[in-house]
């Protein structure tokens, strides 16, 4: 059974930094691109970031470039996003979400919060 | 950036009756190599994470149920629910995924009547 479980989330000051993890369990993670996706307290849904299975190809939304980081350890089939210079507005759920042959796959994990406040 | 924008914002249905919930894009999401539409449908419940009902547009995904359908092609797509059942009540977001950003729609509100 395929599994994405992220971890990480918590409350953290403006200007601070947090790293999220996305482990995945119950299929092959080093052939599969995958993305982070966030959604802010009772709104829609936004992309954050993609990476390809090689980690050769990498995208972020405008509102985190330079801020964000995302990466993965095939080894260990673990995803990461590396927040800095946290902002109120980074303030959401935060998914990660698997891609297969071009095309989002129905595999998703259940999210982990992060509040960013003072 | 691709802008996505769906109609209506919010909708009503009687339970048994069509729900129909339209999807444009700001330019074409259709690859002409492969004639695949780069457009996904979700079904978000409350506390729960995203459910991908449709991809390319219009193959619905493993396990659900035959009365989601996806149409369109281009610029201009249609979600269906042939037949409203009360577990369909939801909010329902198109993506497309042919560029990034991956962009969403800002969502459609379904509802009983």
């Amino acid at each position: 059974e395929v599994q994405l479980v992220e971890s990480g989330g918590g409350l953290v000051q403006p200007g601070g930094s947090l790293r999220l993890s996305c482990e995945a369990s119950g299929f092959t993670f080093s052939t599969y691109s995958m993305n982070w996706v966030r959604q802010a307290p009772g709104k829609g849904l936004e992309w954050v970031s993609y990476i390809s299975s090689s980690s050769s190809t990498i995208y972020y939304a405008d509102s985190v470039k330079g801020r964000f980081t995302i990466s993965r350890d095939n080894a260990k089939n673990s995803l990461y996003l590396q927040m800095n210079s946290l902002r109120d507005e980074d303030t959401a759920v935060y998914y990660c979400a698997r891609m297969k042959s071009g095309s989002y796959s129905g595999h998703w994990g259940q999210g982990t919060l992060v509040t960013v406040s003072s | 950036d691709i802008v996505m924008t769906q109609s209506p914002d919010s909708l009503a249905v009687s339970l048994g009756e069509r729900a129909t919930i339209n999807c444009k894009s700001s330019q074409s999401v259709l690859y002409s190599s492969n004639s695949k539409n780069y457009l996904g449908w979700y079904q978000q419940k409350p506390g729960q994470p995203p459910k991908l009902l449709i991809y390319w547009a219009s193959t619905r995904e493993s396990g659900v149920p035959d009365r989601f359908s996806g149409s369109g092609s281009g610029t201009d797509f249609t979600l269906t629910i042939s037949s409203l059942q009360a577990e369909d009540v939801a909010v329902y977001y198109c993506q497309q995924y042919y560029s990034t950003p991956h962009t969403f729609g800002q969502g459609t509100k379904l509802e009983i009547k």
